[in-house]
């Protein structure tokens, strides 16, 4: 199984409400990462979850709020998000970040994010 | 720290005609490349990857890349492009490099392919 699955596809959510993104992988992957990717743009990294420690934060607003339940899920809590934060959110996972070469990420399909 | 840099933002193309999507990086260690595509409101899919050996690296989708260390390019070639082939192609770097590039792919800017019947 090589895939990253991210529920849910689309959402659409208040300045006031608090979601969550949810992405899972069965590949045994130890990495795993958020990225933010605004149209016509590269993906942007938010998160790294190394061996489920958060190992990088890419100075993100703390209005995001990852974590790491087990090696195979990633979660992005979401809570009083602006309208500048829809984008598509992009989870991926790679076999370690030990080296480089561990770096082959595998992404999600991810999930459109629209704040109103 | 490694950088990445596409050399065109668009790239206009007929159908069954050859593409060269380019991309060169900047790093004072060791490489690993990557070329992804993203089709319209999907996320990222490896192309290919180069982590060692052979400079010529052949992917999915009849597409390949040279690595040219001297040039420090790593150049997306297909010889017969299909209307299908119209997507986002990111080329990528991560290195054995600590400090702030620990762990990270940098992304090029991307390169929008379109192919026209």
């Amino acid at each position: 199984d090589t895939e990253v699955t991210q529920t849910p596809k689309h959402l659409v959510m208040g300045m006031t409400n608090k979601k969550s993104l949810k992405c899972e992988q069965h590949m045994g992957h130890r990495a795993m990462y958020w990225y933010k990717q605004k149209a016509k743009k590269p993906p942007e990294l938010m998160f790294v979850y190394s061996y489920e420690k958060l190992s990088i934060n890419e100075s993100v607003p703390s209005r995001f709020s990852p974590e790491c339940p087990n090696s195979s899920l990633l979660n992005l809590h979401l809570h009083a998000l602006q309208p500048e934060d829809s984008a598509l959110y992009l989870c991926a996972s790679s076999q370690d970040t030990a080296s480089g070469v561990y770096n082959e990420q595998f992404f999600g399909p991810g999930t459109r994010l629209t704040v109103l | 720290a490694q950088s990445v840099t596409q050399l065109d933002s668009q790239v206009p193309v007929f159908e069954e005609a050859p593409v060269e999507l380019r991309c060169n990086y900047s790093s004072s260690v060791s490489v690993y490349l990557f070329w992804y595509v993203q089709y319209p409101n999907q996320g990222l899919q490896l192309l290919l990857k180069y982590l060692s050996g052979s400079t010529l690296v052949k992917g999915i989708n009849g597409f390949e890349a040279e690595f040219n260390k001297s040039q420090t390019s790593f150049h997306l070639r297909k010889p017969s492009v299909h209307i299908s082939d119209t997507a986002e192609y990111f080329c990528a770097v991560s290195t054995d490099a600590g400090g702030t590039s620990y762990g990270k792919l940098t992304f090029g800017q991307g390169t929008i392919l379109t192919v026209h019947p």
